[in-house]
């Protein structure tokens, strides 16, 4: 079975603070991706990242930056600088390579950007 | 519109009423998924459909809920029978995934989602 655990319920930090959020998953397969997710208040999913089980190098995009760190099984989501605007639920997902399409999701971390 | 279109988007029924849910998904998108999301928790998979079939429906919770295809775009979520604890978000995604080849690259884009409460 497969299992996503997102640990912070909610996180709140000052404007321009750095702050990670934190994705710890379960898997049995050999092979499979990782996702994150913002769902803003409007509800809808906005895809962040997709990252493929054999690419454990880190990657940074903007103010984001991922680590992926299979020996732990987490995949923590890191974002630098902080701004009102990345208030949101961040989801952390998970999907098996094996014909399987669905994304097992954690439970979500509500981030509260404070001005 | 180029993203995935939910309606309604809000729906308030009665229980034991049945309702049904449409996802418009975006154009040229073979795969279609519908999840349902509870207040303070993460989306949770319920079917899952590649053109007209479903590929997997291993996510209904029983056979109150009901999902079809038939043209292999819209997609229309039907639930028999509303309870209360049938109240969530419904989420639908689409994403280009042939079928049968390799999924590595593609992502599913989700919608708004239609909020349904059953009183």
């Amino acid at each position: 079975a497969q299992k996503v655990t997102q640990a912070q319920t909610e996180i709140s930090v000052v404007e321009k603070e750095d702050v990670t959020l934190d994705c710890v998953y379960e898997t049995r397969d050999t092979t499979y991706y990782l996702f994150w997710y913002k769902q803003p208040p409007s509800g809808e999913l906005v895809f962040l990242i997709r990252r493929n089980s054999f690419d454990e190098q880190n990657e940074i995009s903007g103010r984001y930056s991922w680590n992926f760190q299979k020996s732990t099984s987490s995949f923590n989501f890191t974002i630098t600088a902080s701004q009102v605007v990345d208030s949101a639920v961040y989801f952390c997902a998970l999907r098996s390579n094996f014909g399987n399409e669905k994304l097992t999701f954690g439970t979500g971390t509500r981030l509260t950007i404070i001005p | 519109g180029a993203g995935v279109s939910q309606t309604p988007s809000n729906k308030v029924t009665e229980k034991g009423k049945y309702v049904e849910l449409r996802c418009d998904p975006i154009s040229g998108h073979t795969a279609l998924y519908w999840y349902r999301q509870s207040l303070g928790q993460g989306p949770e998979f319920l079917i899952y459909f590649q053109g007209t079939g479903a590929a997997d429906d291993s996510g209904l919770p029983n056979d109150r809920f009901f999902a079809v295809r038939p043209e292999g775009s819209v997609s229309t979520l039907k639930i028999q029978r509303t309870e209360r604890g049938d109240s969530a978000v419904y989420l639908c995604a689409s994403s280009l995934t042939p079928w049968g080849t390799a999924i590595e690259n593609t992502e599913a884009f989700f919608g708004q989602g239609t909020r349904l409460t059953v009183v």
